[in-house]
């Protein structure tokens, strides 16, 4: 069985600094691909940034960009420049190429602070 | 423009009742997901199926069942709703395998209230 784990519940991060989002996740799969998506108040789930587990290069997209750590089994999320925008909850996921099952971690709360 | 589409955005329902959450892909996507997401526990995955006709339990199938008749239609079914299936749930769907962005697509939800 596959799990993902987020550590931290709720983060404040003041305007234009930059913030890293912990995620961990247990697999024995070879082959993964991990996400982030936002959640904002409204509550739609937005696309943030991939990684596969072959990779060999870290993911960016714009301010996002994926710490990824094969060997430690740790996929972070940094936020570059944080916005008041990127107020939101965030969700670590990932899924197995070896049962397409999609697990995702418990969120983190970021709050942007003027 | 992907989109998922879920029936029903609100409902309210007696315990006892029969619940159907439908939820219908135009992407062609091969696998489709249904979680429900509650304060601090994220999302958590109840059932998922990878092609028509096929299902797969998630973390917390009980309680539910599920239908996939056809590939862009994915159904959710509470045979008995409870009080505690009083949730959030998320319908998604992504393509077959880790290819490309491996993006998945959600749908807006649906806020299930059991009384």
């Amino acid at each position: 069985a596959q799990k993902i784990t987020q550590t931290q519940p709720g983060m404040f991060v003041q305007e234009k600094e930059a913030v890293t989002l912990d995620c961990t996740y247990d697999t024995s799969d070879p082959s993964y691909g991990l996400f982030w998506y936002k959640q904002p108040s409204s509550g739609e789930m937005i696309f943030l940034i991939y990684q596969g587990s072959y990779d060999q290069q870290n993911a960016t997209e714009g301010r996002y960009s994926l710490n990824f750590q094969k060997a430690r089994k740790s996929a972070n999320l940094v936020i570059s420049a944080s916005q008041l925008g990127d107020s939101a909850m965030y969700f670590c996921a990932m899924i197995s190429s070896n049962d397409y099952k999609l697990s995702f971690g418990a969120g983190t709360t970021v709050t942007v602070r003027a | 423009d992907v989109k998922v589409t879920q029936s029903s955005r609100y409902l309210v329902k007696r315990t006892g009742e029969k619940v159907f959450l439908e939820c219908v892909q135009d992407m062609d996507h091969e696998n489709m997901f249904w979680y429900r997401q509650d304060p601090g526990l994220g999302l958590r995955l109840i059932y998922f199926s990878y092609d028509v006709k096929m299902k797969e339990k998630g973390d917390i199938p009980e309680g539910y069942s599920v239908s996939r008749e056809k590939k862009e239609r994915f159904s959710l079914i509470l045979e008995s709703a409870s009080t505690n299936q009083t949730s959030m749930y998320l319908c998604a769907s992504t393509l077959r395998g880790l290819a490309g962005t491996g993006e998945l697509f959600f749908g807006e939800g649906s806020r299930l209230t059991v009384l």
